[in-house]
């Protein structure tokens, strides 16, 4: 078990473009969580996927984004035509529970999303 | 808007000193978890607490759920400066979602 990773890790790109961040949760984990978080802030829900079902969008997810769970194992995210408010850590959480204290979240060390 | 209130936002403390971060909201939870994230990572889990007024404790941190399970308290006895980080409440309402906090910076001082 080598934790939920998150891939790149950091991302610069110019205002319009695409970007896709891709995260493996742990292996048997069957829920998948997207936040955003921006410097000094708590990270804010952006969607989740139960398996390969995408059950619930945040109203932050407009439709410039878009997330992908295709066989119900790792998860794309991705942005069409970026703009400088964008910019922020993109987090990734998986969760197999309930365990016995409850939902516990493991978080990926995130993707750095600089928008120039 | 967040659902979940945390203060102080920013905390500076001498290394010994103790401190106390509270979280606090009108909504109800069924649990509550605080994570401790360190700059440029992601949130790791410190405790989670599911039933109104429950206390844990974990070496020197104290947390305690309020009894109608809207607001935690993050208590820490002699900071040392490893404790330093952002410090996040989150509340889950039926596990599907889960609603972080505004968070604490606490930086404690050698």
């Amino acid at each position: 078990d080598t934790g939920v990773s998150q891939n790149p890790r950091h991302k610069i790109t110019k205002r319009g473009q695409n970007v896709t961040f891709r995260c493996d949760p742990i292996s048997e984990h069957n829920r998948l969580y997207w936040y955003r978080q921006t410097l000094g802030q708590g990270p804010e829900f952006l969607t989740y996927f139960q398996n390969e079902a995408q059950l619930e969008k945040s109203r932050l997810l407009s439709d410039r984004f878009s997330a992908e769970r295709p066989k119900g194992s790792f998860s794309t995210l991705e942005i069409q035509r970026t703009e400088q408010g964008d910019s922020a850590m993109y987090l990734c959480a998986s969760i197999n529970g309930p365990g016995p204290l409850g939902y516990e979240q493991y978080f990926g060390p995130g993707t750095r999303l600089t928008v120039t | 808007t967040q659902l979940l209130e945390q203060s102080p936002q920013f905390l500076s403390i001498q290394e010994g000193e103790n401190l106390t971060v509270y979280c606090n909201s009108s909504s109800v939870f069924s649990s509550l978890q605080w994570y401790r994230q360190e700059p440029g990572e992601g949130p790791v889990l410190l405790v989670t607490v599911v039933t109104g007024g429950e206390v844990k404790k974990l070496k020197r941190l104290t947390f305690q759920f309020g009894d109608a399970r809207k607001d935690s308290s993050l208590h820490i006895t002699a900071a040392q400066p490893g404790d330093t980080g952002l410090y996040l409440c989150a509340g889950a309402r039926g596990g599907n979602q889960f609603y972080f906090g505004t968070g604490t910076s606490l930086t404690v001082i050698p």
